[in-house]
Parts: C-alpha cells; sequence; structure tokens
C-alpha cells in the first residue's frame, strides 16, 4: 500500500517562479491537507479539502493555491515563489474530520526557493 | 479551538519508561486525543488515539484522567530509535483547523 504519495521529493526554485505539489491518496480519504513545516517548528496548515470539488484556507494560506479536482489527488501551487516558501511540504489524508479520524502523512517535499 | 500544551524537549535513557504529558483544559465534549511521532526527513506518523481512561497499543499506552483536560502518552523500554517530537492534538480538523504546535523534543540517550 502507497498510502499518501508526494511528488517531487525536493525542488529548487528561482524567486518568481511557479510549481505545482502533487499529493495522492490510495486510501479513499475524503479530507486532505497540505502543511508546511520551517526548521524547529511544528506543522501549519495551509490549506485543506473536504471532498472532491471543495477548498478551504488553513491558517497560512496566502501566496498558495490548491485544487482537488479528483478525490485521490490534492495539488499546491506556488504562483510566484519567494524566498520565505522555503520550507518542506507535507500533505496529509483522513477518512473524515472528526478527531477521531487519524491523518496519515507523506514524507514531505523539500522547496528551496533562491 | 482546542489547544494544547506540552514540554518542549524531554531526555531520557535506553530502557527506561518515558512519560509526556499534554493539557487540553478546553477540551470539547466529543473531542478524541491524538498523539502522533515524528522522525527527521519524514511525515508526523499516528501513535495512539483515546477518549477516555486508558488506551493501550503495541507502541504506547495513553492515559486519560476522567476530567479530560489532560493525556499522558507513555512509551515503554524506549530505545534510541525512539527519539523524534511528539505531536499531541485534540480537536476536529476542518472544524478546528488543527494546529501541530512545536510538540516535544524526546531525545534518548545511550
Amino acid at each position: 500500500n502507497a498510502g499518501v504519495t508526494q511528488t517531487p521529493k525536493f525542488r529548487v526554485l528561482k524567486t518568481g517562479q511557479s510549481m505545482t505539489l502533487l499529493c495522492a491518496q490510495d486510501m479513499n480519504h475524503e479530507y486532505m491537507y497540505w502543511y508546511r513545516q520551517d526548521p524547529g517548528m511544528g506543522l501549519r496548515l495551509i490549506h485543506y479539502s473536504v471532498g472532491e470539488g471543495t477548498t478551504a484556507k488553513g491558517e497560512v494560506p496566502d501566496g498558495y493555491n490548491v485544487s482537488r479536482l479528483k478525490k485521490q489527488n490534492f495539488l499546491l501551487g506556488l504562483e510566484s515563489a519567494a524566498p520565505s516558501q522555503t520550507s518542506v511540504y507535507f500533505c496529509a489524508s483522513s477518512p473524515g474530520g472528526g478527531s477521531n479520524q487519524p491523518q496519515h502523512f507523506g514524507d514531505g517535499t523539500r522547496l528551496s526557493i533562491l | 479551538l482546542a489547544k494544547t500544551t506540552q514540554p518542549i524537549s524531554m531526555d531520557s535513557y535506553e530502557g527506561q519508561e518515558v512519560n509526556i504529558t499534554c493539557s487540553h483544559n478546553n477540551i470539547a465534549t466529543n473531542d478524541y486525543i491524538t498523539w502522533y511521532q515524528q522522525f527527521p526527513s519524514q511525515g508526523p506518523r499516528f501513535i495512539i488515539q483515546g477518549y477516555k481512561t486508558k488506551v493501550t497499543n503495541e507502541v504506547a499506552s495513553l492515559f486519560i484522567p476522567a476530567d479530560r483536560k489532560s493525556s499522558t502518552l507513555s512509551l515503554p523500554r524506549v530505545s534510541l530509535s525512539d527519539t523524534a517530537v511528539y505531536y499531541c492534538l485534540v480537536g476536529e480538523h476542518a472544524r478546528d483547523k488543527i494546529i501541530f504546535g512545536k510538540g516535544t523534543r524526546l531525545h534518548i540517550l545511550p
């Protein structure tokens, strides 16, 4: 079982460039999430989705866009990358949104913006 | 938003039992308490979850007092490989926009 797969694992961008991070899950989960984690910090929620075709803002949504066209995929886009977006990005999914629904995480994408 | 408070860091030795306590004074009636473990360069991994009293699995035990305002993760006979960051979370992901705080950085010494 693959679980949650993130693509790519590493990427270096120049300021102003755009890119899309892909998250795929094979567990038929309804909820999906994008987080960022900066050195020595916890995870901060960027955007999330409660089902196919829906998205919502998390704690730190500025500078990012997301799409959930298919249930199994959740895309995170950076339209114009900035050095402040250098971080490790984690995708997660859960069967539902209740507090008894643990999240399953991918192994992260390390993104550096020069 | 159900916030949690846990120690920033802890040290212990191999073979000892480690207890990490988390405070969640404004936990809602329907909220479960969930603990995750994160190793360097990996995403967090679910360890254990509970609602009240005690829950035990092959990895850890979770103790929850009757008032549910705190919980204690217990790791029996830790090894070097248990060195990680441990997060305590309470609440519903979407409703509360669950925030992973800094967690507790556990360092196991030989």
